[in-house]
């Protein structure tokens, strides 16, 4: 079993849809990471977190530490949101896991 | 620079060849990961350098691969005698420091193995 799981695996979605990522992790870490991977490109990273909330523009991170949960949140999603997302997970030896990728499709 | 540059953003290669990526790290950060990504998979870790402790080479494949960084700052990925399954695109990322810091990512270096 992968110490980093995402699910949905793909995600398709209207413009406009509500979107949620969802990110669970099976060891201890110190914190976690949201990536996103547009087709052909680079990744950048959307958030870091070890605690709570964070909010930038339409996107929504949040944590849950006792649960091992996180979700990443598209509000009014738009056809250039479509990417790769990715969970990471900083261990606490410093090492870090990554999860397979959520495919995200949003159709005008 | 202002961001991890890594270079050849695209290597051809012959089966039994070898090759070098290269990734050159903000400066100051002194945590550098390499990564794989074979098409349509997820990230896969291959080494991981810390200032100046030695590095964790859990992720590394095989012998055939070896990394090594430079007065704690350019690292070089070299793959010897290389194999159909090396292809790949190889992603460098740096950060200030070790866990809890942004990660910062190159464009990747695209290894095609003929």
């Amino acid at each position: 079993k992968n110490e980093v799981e995402q699910s949905p695996q793909n995600l398709t979605a209207q413009e406009g849809e509500f979107i949620t990522i969802n990110c669970s992790y099976s060891v201890g870490i110190s914190a976690l990471h949201w990536l996103q991977q547009h087709p052909g490109g680079g990744i950048v990273s959307l958030f870091m977190l070890s605690s709570g909330k964070k909010k930038h523009g339409r996107l929504i991170a949040t944590i849950n530490i006792q649960e091992k949960h996180s979700s990443l949140h598209i509000t009014a999603s738009h056809p250039r949101d479509s990417a790769v997302y990715i969970c990471a997970v900083d261990l606490n030896n410093n090492d870090m896991r990554f999860g397979a990728g959520t495919r995200l499709t949003v159709k005008p | 620079g202002a961001g991890v540059s890594q270079s050849p953003s695209n290597k051809v290669t012959e089966k039994g060849k070898d090759v070098e990526l290269r990734c050159d790290p903000i400066s100051g950060h002194t945590a550098l990961y390499w990564y794989r990504q074979s098409l349509g998979q997820g990230l896969e870790f291959l080494i991981y350098f810390q200032g100046n402790s030695a590095p964790d080479k859990s992720g590394l494949p095989s012998d055939r691969f070896s990394a090594e960084r430079t007065g704690g700052s350019v690292s070089t990925l070299t793959i010897q005698r290389t194999q159909q399954e090396d292809s790949a695109v190889y992603l460098c990322a740096s950060r200030r420091q070790g866990a809890g810091g942004e990660l910062f990512f190159g464009e990747g270096s695209r290894l095609t193995v003929l």
